[in-house]
């Protein structure tokens, strides 16, 4: 089973700072997923990498496949990014992610 | 384009009664997943479907029950609840293939008492 670990665990930053959220996973993956959950809200993905590097907006997502990590990065914070953010790796087959336990960010204005 | 729909949103139960939970998706997706979103956990993989009638136990499947009659809907059961059954339970869907995006539903917050 693949082990996925998040860090930080908690960020809270001041808005306009450049925030990086990592993720490292035990086993070799077909694609790695980063996903945003809002407080009280539904899940809803930002990003799938099989390699490289994928752009959206302000938010950049890497993933080193021999290292087994991966990075989300958030340029110019904003208040709207406080969130949750979860990583989610898999394995190829039809039986779903295993996700990591997810990544508290807080910016405040 | 609705996506997936679970319902009920809420909900609360006591410890012995059944009930069940609706997911729905409209994108046509083969795979159906059900899982749970507990504090300080990551979620968990309790039943999943890669394509109508058929259905799979996943990480955490004791106490709950599934089934996919359609390939639009998976259905997810709890025969008697339990307190340790409390949680948010999470729909996704995604099409076949391991390299697609996965789709989840808004959550559903089932209390146990």
């Amino acid at each position: 089973k693949n082990e996925v670990e998040q860090s930080p665990q908690n960020l809270t930053a001041q808005e306009g700072e450049f925030i990086t959220i990592n993720c490292s996973y035990s086993v070799g993956i077909s694609a790695l997923h980063w996903l945003q959950q809002h407080p009280g809200g539904g899940i809803v993905s930002l990003f799938m990498l099989s390699s490289g590097k994928k752009k959206h907006g302000r938010l950049i997502a890497t993933i080193n496949i021999q290292e087994k990590h991966s990075s989300l990065h958030i340029t110019a914070s904003h208040p709207r990014d406080s969130a949750v953010y979860i990583c989610a790796v898999s394995g190829g087959g039809a039986d779903g992610l295993t996700f990591g336990k997810g990544t508290h960010l807080i910016i405040q204005p | 384009n609705a996506g997936v729909t679970q319902t009920p949103k809420f909900r609360v139960l006591k410890t012995g009664q059944s009930m069940t939970l609706l997911c729905a998706q409209d994108m046509n997706h083969e795979y159906m997943y059900w899982y749970r979103q507990d504090p300080g956990m990551g979620l968990r993989l309790i039943h999943y479907s890669v394509g109508e009638g058929t259905t799979a136990k996943g990480e955490v499947p004791d106490g709950y029950n599934v089934s996919r009659l359609k390939k639009q809907n998976f259905l997810l059961g709890l025969e008697s609840a339990a307190p340790s059954q409390t949680s948010v339970y999470f729909c996704a869907s995604r099409t076949f293939g391991p390299g697609n995006t996965i789709y989840f539903g808004e959550g559903s917050w089932l209390t146990v008492v």
